[in-house]
């Protein structure tokens, strides 16, 4: 079965200044894909991030990068120069492509603030 | 292009109560999955609809029922509520023919509240 952990309830950081959310995901399936996403206290689930499992390549997004270590099986996110507006939750999440649907396996989630 | 709409925004039911959550896709995808998030916790996968049907389920009871339309919109159905049924319900749209790529995105969600 796949599981998903972030270790990290919580994680403070200065404005400008970077920060790394800690993702581990295990599986047992040669593919897969692994997304970041962050959820504001609205509700909304907002897509940041993608890496594919065959990517040979971490991904990036503007000012948010993966570190995507598979012989670890560590996906971490990483922002770079951080702002007020990043204060929110960060869900990393899995999707097994074996079963040829795309459902998402989510972690617990980590609360990013972001202060001045 | 809008994204992926969902309604109604919030919603207050009793218990034994049924309720109806809608969801139209962002333009373009044909597949709808639902997700039930309690406070706190991250997404739990209910179940995902293609071409009308149910094509996968989560860990969840029959109470919980889903419809997809020839439009691609979808409801969620939930019968007989009960208190822990209290969440914010969250309806994610893709495309068959992008399983292998990032193009899965979620609506704004429905919280419900059961008293």
């Amino acid at each position: 079965a796949q599981k998903i952990t972030q270790t990290q309830p919580g994680m403070f950081v200065q404005e400008k200044e970077a920060v790394t959310l800690d993702c581990t995901y295990d599986t047992s399936d040669p593919s897969y894909g692994l997304f970041w996403y962050k959820q504001p206290s609205s509700g909304e689930m907002i897509f940041l991030i993608y890496q594919g499992s065959y990517d040979q390549q971490n991904a990036t997004e503007g000012r948010y990068s993966l570190n995507f270590q598979k012989a670890r099986k560590s996906a971490n996110l990483v922002i770079s120069a951080s702002q007020l507006g990043d204060s929110a939750m960060y869900f990393c999440a899995m999707r097994d492509f074996n079963s040829g649907y795309s459902t998402l396996t989510f972690g617990k989630g980590t609360m990013l603030l972001v202060s001045p | 292009d809008a994204g992926v709409t969902q309604s109604p925004t919030h919603l207050i039911k009793t218990r034994g109560q049924q309720v109806t959550l809608r969801c139209s896709p962002k333009s373009g995808h044909d597949t709808v999955s639902w997700y039930q998030q309690a406070l706190g916790q991250g997404p739990q996968f209910i179940f995902q609809y293609y071409e009308e049907e149910e094509r996968q389920r989560g860990n969840f009871p029959d109470r919980f029922s889903g419809h997809q339309f020839p439009n691609y919109s979808s409801e969620l159905n939930v019968n007989a509520l009960l208190l822990g049924d209290s969440a914010l319900y969250l309806c994610a749209s893709s495309w068959v023919g992008g399983e292998n790529t990032g193009e899965l995105f979620f609506g704004e969600g429905s919280r419900l509240t059961v008293l």
